[in-house]
Protein backbone atom coordinates (compact mmCIF):
# COMPACT_ATOMS: atom_id res chain seq x y z
CA UNK A 1 0.00 0.00 0.00
CA UNK A 2 1.34 3.78 -0.60
CA UNK A 3 1.62 6.09 2.14
CA UNK A 4 -0.47 8.47 0.63
CA UNK A 5 -2.66 7.76 -2.04
CA UNK A 6 -4.74 10.25 -3.63
CA UNK A 7 -7.55 10.29 -6.68
CA UNK A 8 -5.41 11.18 -9.59
CA UNK A 9 -8.76 12.44 -11.35
CA UNK A 10 -8.92 14.28 -13.24
CA UNK A 11 -12.01 16.47 -11.67
CA UNK A 12 -13.61 18.68 -14.57
CA UNK A 13 -15.56 20.96 -13.15
CA UNK A 14 -17.62 24.38 -14.14
CA UNK A 15 -16.00 27.71 -13.34
CA UNK A 16 -18.15 28.82 -10.03
CA UNK A 17 -17.97 25.17 -8.68
CA UNK A 18 -17.07 23.78 -5.16
CA UNK A 19 -15.11 20.77 -5.41
CA UNK A 20 -13.28 18.29 -2.97
CA UNK A 21 -10.10 16.29 -2.97
CA UNK A 22 -9.28 13.76 -0.60
CA UNK A 23 -6.01 12.03 0.15
CA UNK A 24 -5.55 8.84 2.26
CA UNK A 25 -2.25 8.48 4.45
CA UNK A 26 -0.94 5.39 6.49
CA UNK A 27 1.34 6.44 8.75
CA UNK A 28 -1.24 6.96 12.18
CA UNK A 29 2.34 8.97 13.62
CA UNK A 30 2.19 11.59 11.15
CA UNK A 31 1.43 15.22 12.72
CA UNK A 32 1.86 17.50 9.98
CA UNK A 33 -0.06 17.45 6.59
CA UNK A 34 0.42 19.88 3.60
CA UNK A 35 -1.90 20.20 0.54
CA UNK A 36 1.12 21.57 -2.51
CA UNK A 37 -0.24 23.14 -5.77
CA UNK A 38 1.78 22.26 -9.15
CA UNK A 39 1.11 24.00 -12.22
CA UNK A 40 2.21 22.40 -15.51
CA UNK A 41 5.97 22.29 -16.00
CA UNK A 42 6.51 23.97 -12.62
CA UNK A 43 8.00 23.21 -9.24
CA UNK A 44 5.01 22.55 -6.52
CA UNK A 45 4.17 25.63 -4.06
CA UNK A 46 3.03 24.77 -1.14
CA UNK A 47 -1.12 26.02 -0.64
CA UNK A 48 -1.72 24.98 2.90
CA UNK A 49 -0.73 23.50 5.72
CA UNK A 50 -3.35 21.04 7.70
CA UNK A 51 -3.25 21.03 11.15
CA UNK A 52 -5.28 18.84 13.25
CA UNK A 53 -8.41 21.87 13.84
CA UNK A 54 -8.40 22.21 10.21
CA UNK A 55 -7.30 25.25 7.97
CA UNK A 56 -9.34 27.60 5.83
CA UNK A 57 -7.86 30.37 3.64
CA UNK A 58 -10.49 32.09 1.69
CA UNK A 59 -11.80 29.73 -0.63
CA UNK A 60 -9.85 26.98 0.13
CA UNK A 61 -10.52 24.72 3.21
CA UNK A 62 -8.33 21.74 4.50
CA UNK A 63 -9.27 19.39 6.97
CA UNK A 64 -7.74 16.46 8.53
CA UNK A 65 -9.13 13.11 9.56
CA UNK A 66 -7.73 11.02 12.15
CA UNK A 67 -9.73 8.38 12.92
CA UNK A 68 -9.89 7.28 9.20
CA UNK A 69 -6.65 8.89 8.13
CA UNK A 70 -7.42 11.31 5.97
CA UNK A 71 -6.96 14.78 4.89
CA UNK A 72 -9.74 16.78 2.54
CA UNK A 73 -9.26 20.06 0.59
CA UNK A 74 -12.12 21.94 -0.62
CA UNK A 75 -12.35 24.70 -3.21
CA UNK A 76 -14.83 27.03 -3.25
CA UNK A 77 -16.47 29.61 -5.99
CA UNK A 78 -13.49 27.66 -8.43
CA UNK A 79 -11.13 30.15 -11.01
CA UNK A 80 -9.58 28.81 -14.33
CA UNK A 81 -6.82 29.77 -12.27
CA UNK A 82 -7.19 26.97 -10.11
CA UNK A 83 -6.43 24.41 -12.82
CA UNK A 84 -3.36 22.79 -11.83
CA UNK A 85 -2.61 19.32 -9.76
CA UNK A 86 -2.79 19.37 -6.24
CA UNK A 87 -0.57 17.45 -4.23
CA UNK A 88 -1.12 16.04 -0.37
CA UNK A 89 1.86 15.42 1.41
CA UNK A 90 2.75 13.94 4.79
CA UNK A 91 5.78 14.86 7.21
CA UNK A 92 7.17 11.52 7.93
CA UNK A 93 9.97 12.30 9.95
CA UNK A 94 11.06 15.96 8.89
CA UNK A 95 10.86 14.17 5.22
CA UNK A 96 7.77 14.61 3.44
CA UNK A 97 6.07 12.23 1.38
CA UNK A 98 4.01 13.29 -1.32
CA UNK A 99 0.73 11.10 -3.13
CA UNK A 100 0.26 11.31 -6.67
CA UNK A 101 -1.63 14.24 -7.02
CA UNK A 102 -4.86 15.13 -8.01
CA UNK A 103 -5.67 16.97 -12.07
CA UNK A 104 -8.00 19.95 -11.32
CA UNK A 105 -9.75 21.15 -14.80
CA UNK A 106 -11.85 24.27 -14.35
CA UNK A 107 -13.67 25.44 -17.46
CA UNK A 108 -15.37 28.35 -18.86
CA UNK B 1 10.98 31.37 2.71
CA UNK B 2 13.88 30.43 1.02
CA UNK B 3 15.04 31.37 -2.46
CA UNK B 4 16.30 28.37 -4.34
CA UNK B 5 18.24 28.61 -7.70
CA UNK B 6 18.92 24.99 -9.30
CA UNK B 7 21.18 24.53 -12.34
CA UNK B 8 20.95 23.63 -14.83
CA UNK B 9 17.59 23.99 -15.72
CA UNK B 10 17.18 21.66 -18.39
CA UNK B 11 19.51 18.99 -20.28
CA UNK B 12 19.61 16.56 -23.21
CA UNK B 13 22.22 13.57 -22.27
CA UNK B 14 23.77 10.66 -24.06
CA UNK B 15 23.75 7.54 -21.88
CA UNK B 16 26.32 6.38 -20.14
CA UNK B 17 27.35 10.07 -19.34
CA UNK B 18 26.64 11.78 -15.50
CA UNK B 19 25.23 15.14 -14.80
CA UNK B 20 25.63 16.87 -11.62
CA UNK B 21 22.84 19.31 -10.71
CA UNK B 22 23.78 22.10 -8.38
CA UNK B 23 21.18 23.91 -5.63
CA UNK B 24 21.65 27.12 -4.08
CA UNK B 25 19.85 28.64 -1.26
CA UNK B 26 19.91 31.92 -0.12
CA UNK B 27 19.89 31.24 3.50
CA UNK B 28 21.42 29.27 5.88
CA UNK B 29 19.50 25.79 6.27
CA UNK B 30 20.19 22.61 8.09
CA UNK B 31 18.10 20.06 5.80
CA UNK B 32 17.98 19.62 2.11
CA UNK B 33 16.42 17.21 0.43
CA UNK B 34 16.58 15.94 -3.67
CA UNK B 35 13.51 14.62 -5.23
CA UNK B 36 13.07 12.91 -8.56
CA UNK B 37 9.43 13.34 -10.61
CA UNK B 38 9.07 11.08 -13.67
CA UNK B 39 7.09 12.05 -15.99
CA UNK B 40 3.36 11.98 -15.03
CA UNK B 41 4.46 10.78 -11.65
CA UNK B 42 4.57 12.43 -8.29
CA UNK B 43 7.73 13.13 -6.39
CA UNK B 44 9.72 10.73 -4.88
CA UNK B 45 12.66 11.45 -2.57
CA UNK B 46 16.05 10.28 -3.18
CA UNK B 47 17.69 11.70 -0.70
CA UNK B 48 18.44 14.11 2.55
CA UNK B 49 21.60 15.93 2.50
CA UNK B 50 22.48 17.14 6.01
CA UNK B 51 26.06 19.55 5.80
CA UNK B 52 29.02 17.46 7.32
CA UNK B 53 27.51 13.79 7.13
CA UNK B 54 26.75 11.62 4.24
CA UNK B 55 23.58 11.79 2.41
CA UNK B 56 20.35 9.46 4.14
CA UNK B 57 19.20 7.40 0.64
CA UNK B 58 15.93 6.34 0.49
CA UNK B 59 15.09 2.84 -0.50
CA UNK B 60 15.59 1.75 -4.28
CA UNK B 61 18.45 4.90 -4.52
CA UNK B 62 22.22 4.44 -3.81
CA UNK B 63 25.01 6.30 -3.42
CA UNK B 64 26.59 4.74 -6.57
CA UNK B 65 24.16 6.34 -8.71
CA UNK B 66 23.29 9.50 -7.05
CA UNK B 67 26.22 10.81 -5.24
CA UNK B 68 25.37 14.25 -3.14
CA UNK B 69 27.76 16.55 -2.04
CA UNK B 70 27.13 19.35 0.94
CA UNK B 71 29.77 21.13 1.36
CA UNK B 72 28.23 23.85 3.22
CA UNK B 73 24.53 25.46 4.70
CA UNK B 74 23.75 27.54 1.44
CA UNK B 75 25.03 24.84 -1.19
CA UNK B 76 24.27 21.08 -2.88
CA UNK B 77 25.02 19.06 -5.49
CA UNK B 78 23.32 15.98 -6.84
CA UNK B 79 25.10 13.45 -9.58
CA UNK B 80 23.12 11.39 -11.93
CA UNK B 81 26.15 8.75 -12.89
CA UNK B 82 26.29 6.73 -15.99
CA UNK B 83 22.79 7.86 -17.21
CA UNK B 84 20.26 5.82 -18.90
CA UNK B 85 16.72 6.59 -20.57
CA UNK B 86 14.97 5.66 -17.50
CA UNK B 87 16.68 8.57 -15.29
CA UNK B 88 14.93 10.71 -17.26
CA UNK B 89 12.81 12.81 -15.30
CA UNK B 90 12.66 16.35 -13.13
CA UNK B 91 15.05 16.62 -10.62
CA UNK B 92 13.99 18.84 -7.99
CA UNK B 93 16.04 20.23 -5.07
CA UNK B 94 14.40 21.57 -1.85
CA UNK B 95 14.56 22.84 1.59
CA UNK B 96 12.92 22.49 4.86
CA UNK B 97 12.80 26.10 6.56
CA UNK B 98 10.33 28.17 8.95
CA UNK B 99 7.77 30.13 8.28
CA UNK B 100 6.54 33.37 9.76
CA UNK B 101 4.12 30.43 12.37
CA UNK B 102 6.97 28.94 13.24
CA UNK B 103 5.81 25.29 11.44
CA UNK B 104 8.59 24.00 8.78
CA UNK B 105 7.62 23.59 5.66
CA UNK B 106 9.20 22.50 1.90
CA UNK B 107 10.31 24.60 -0.61
CA UNK B 108 11.08 23.91 -4.03
CA UNK B 109 13.60 24.70 -6.19
CA UNK B 110 12.37 25.03 -10.20
CA UNK B 111 13.73 21.55 -11.28
CA UNK B 112 16.29 20.48 -13.47
CA UNK B 113 14.15 18.36 -16.62
CA UNK B 114 16.91 15.55 -17.48
CA UNK B 115 16.15 13.85 -20.67
CA UNK B 116 18.21 10.87 -21.58
CA UNK B 117 18.72 9.37 -25.17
Amino acid sequence: RKEVEQDPGPFNVPEGATVAFNCTYSNSASQSFFWYRQDCRKEPKLLMSVYSSGNEDGRFTAQLNRASQYISLLIRDSKLSDSATYLCSEDSSYKLIFGSGTRLLVRP
Amino acid sequence: SAVISQKPSRDICQRGTSLTIQCQVDSQVTMMFWYRQQPGQSLTLIATANQGSEATYESGFVIDKFPISRPNLTFSTLTVSNMSPEDSSIYLCSVLGPRPSGANVLTFGAGSRLTVL
